[in-house]
């Protein structure tokens, strides 16, 4: 079975820009959580999506959004992008009843210039 | 307010030694503790899952144990390799949270021949 797949792996942006993350869970599960990564703040819990719905969100500003397609599949934008934005972008996947295990993706490495 | 600690934050030993990783978190009604590895610059990669009815989780080299009485879980690595060198990472499900995780820090582990 295929594991968690993130697209792209790397992304180069500029102050202001925007940029718009995908993941494709594991094929079956419906629940997908996103997690952005710095050496500052460790790992930190940006929302879950399950079925399409947002049933968790982090304290994160409202430049950072989701939303989940009827295929599991997940995408995360992040508007007016700002220089602390460059991280590790990491998703998660389980199938979906909550607090199982999780499976993660290799991550987006995003660099904010 | 869940809060994840992790000791030590870095340890280097050299191969063939048995190490243990520690894991403290303050809010003890947890559902279950994972433990994750994570290579340089990789996604996090699931070693063990914990349900908070059981005591111990092993795999091959790999044992965890978890007392949720006193909020601490500890990974044992026996018979170190240089391939297990990399982050060791704990989190636990907020409670009510469906599959929100609170991470810890991590612990830095080099295994050096």
């Amino acid at each position: 079975k295929a594991g968690v797949t993130q697209t792209p792996r790397y992304l180069i942006k500029t102050r202001g820009q925007q940029v718009t993350l995908s993941c494709s869970p594991i094929s079956g599960h419906r629940s997908v959580s996103w997690y952005q990564q710095t050496p500052g703040q460790g790992l930190q819990f940006l929302f879950e999506y399950f079925s399409e719905t947002q049933r968790n969100k982090g304290n994160f500003p409202g430049r950072f959004s989701g939303r989940q397609f009827s295929n599991s599949r997940s995408e995360m934008n992040v508007s007016t992008l700002e220089l602390g934005d460059s991280a590790l972008y990491l998703c998660a996947s389980s199938f979906g009843a909550g607090q199982e295990t999780q499976y993660f993706g290799p991550g987006t490495r995003l660099l904010v210039l | 307010k869940q809060e994840v600690t992790q000791i030590p934050a870095a340890l280097s030993v050299p191969e063939g030694e048995n190490l243990v990783l520690n894991c403290s978190f303050t809010d003890s009604a947890i559902y279950n503790l994972q433990w994750f590895r994570q290579d340089p610059g990789k996604g996090l990669t699931s070693l063990l899952l914990i349900q908070s009815s059981q005591r111990e989780q092993t795999s091959g080299r790999l044992n965890a144990s978890l007392d949720k009485s006193s909020g601490r879980s500890t990974l044992y690595i026996a018979a170190s390799q240089p391939g297990d060198s990399a982050t060791y990472l704990c989190a636990v499900p907020i409670s009510g949270g469906y599959n929100k995780l609170i991470f810890g820090a991590g612990t830095r582990l080099a295994v050096h021949p």
